[in-house]
């Protein structure tokens, strides 16, 4: 059974604060790991996709990938009240059937 | 560029009934996949169409099927409709099948009564 285990939370920081989310990952064939934002009674929205081991940046958010730990995390910069919602974390395998996490719940407060 | 369009995007029915789902993907891509969400389960894969054929499939019963069409529309089944089937079932269209990014519609929240 292939998992992609994600702490729930909620993850409450500060307004212009770093927000740093983790997921974790059972398949050591994973090759393609995805971060979506969910707001609550909307469809989960593609922030970033990262395929290879390092950083990716793109505007206030980094993916970090590090595939020997089976590790993906997804920072966010400055931040702000609309960044409050639930964050899923992706797995694509060599079957690139995706496995989901439950989500971390993340509240940004003023 | 339009998104993914799902329609509709409220049901209710009743058990025994069945269902069908649409789906239209992004202009250009060729892949869709159905998803189910629940408050329990998450958010689980159900099956992927690229070019007309299932590419993949997520651990469902038969009662769940699909198809796609030429223009890579695509639409979803459900028969014999449970209470536990009430969910909210998502599209998500990619460029092509593999290891690629996946855009969701805006989903079908079902209700069976």
């Amino acid at each position: 059974q292939k998992e992609v285990e994600q702490n729930s939370g909620p993850l409450s920081v500060p307004e212009g604060a770093i927000a740093s989310l983790n997921c974790t990952y059972s398949d050591r064939v994973s090759q393609s790991f995805f971060w979506y934002r969910q707001y609550s009674g909307k469809s989960p929205e593609l922030i970033m996709s990262i395929y290879s081991n390092g950083d990716k940046e793109d505007g206030r958010f980094t993916a970090q990938l590090n595939k020997a730990s089976q590790y993906v995390s997804l920072l966010i910069r400055d931040s702000q009240p609309s960044d409050s919602a639930t964050y899923l974390c992706a797995v694509k395998g060599g079957s690139y059937i995706p496995t989901f996490g439950r989500g971390t719940s993340l509240i940004v407060h003023p | 560029k339009a998104g993914v369009t799902q329609t509709p995007r409220y049901l209710i029915k009743t058990r025994g009934q069945q269902v069908t789902l649409s789906c239209s993907p992004i202009s250009g891509h060729r892949s869709v996949s159905w998803y189910q969400q629940t408050p329990g389960q998450g958010l689980q894969f159900l099956f992927e169409y690229f070019s007309e054929t299932q590419r993949n499939k997520g651990n469902f019963p038969g009662r769940f099927s699909g198809r796609q069409f030429s223009n890579s529309r695509s639409e979803m089944n459900v028969s014999t409709l449970e209470l536990g089937d009430s969910a909210l079932y998502l599209c998500a269209s990619s460029l092509n099948t593999g290891p690629t990014e996946a855009f969701f519609g805006q989903g079908t929240r079902l209700t069976v009564v």
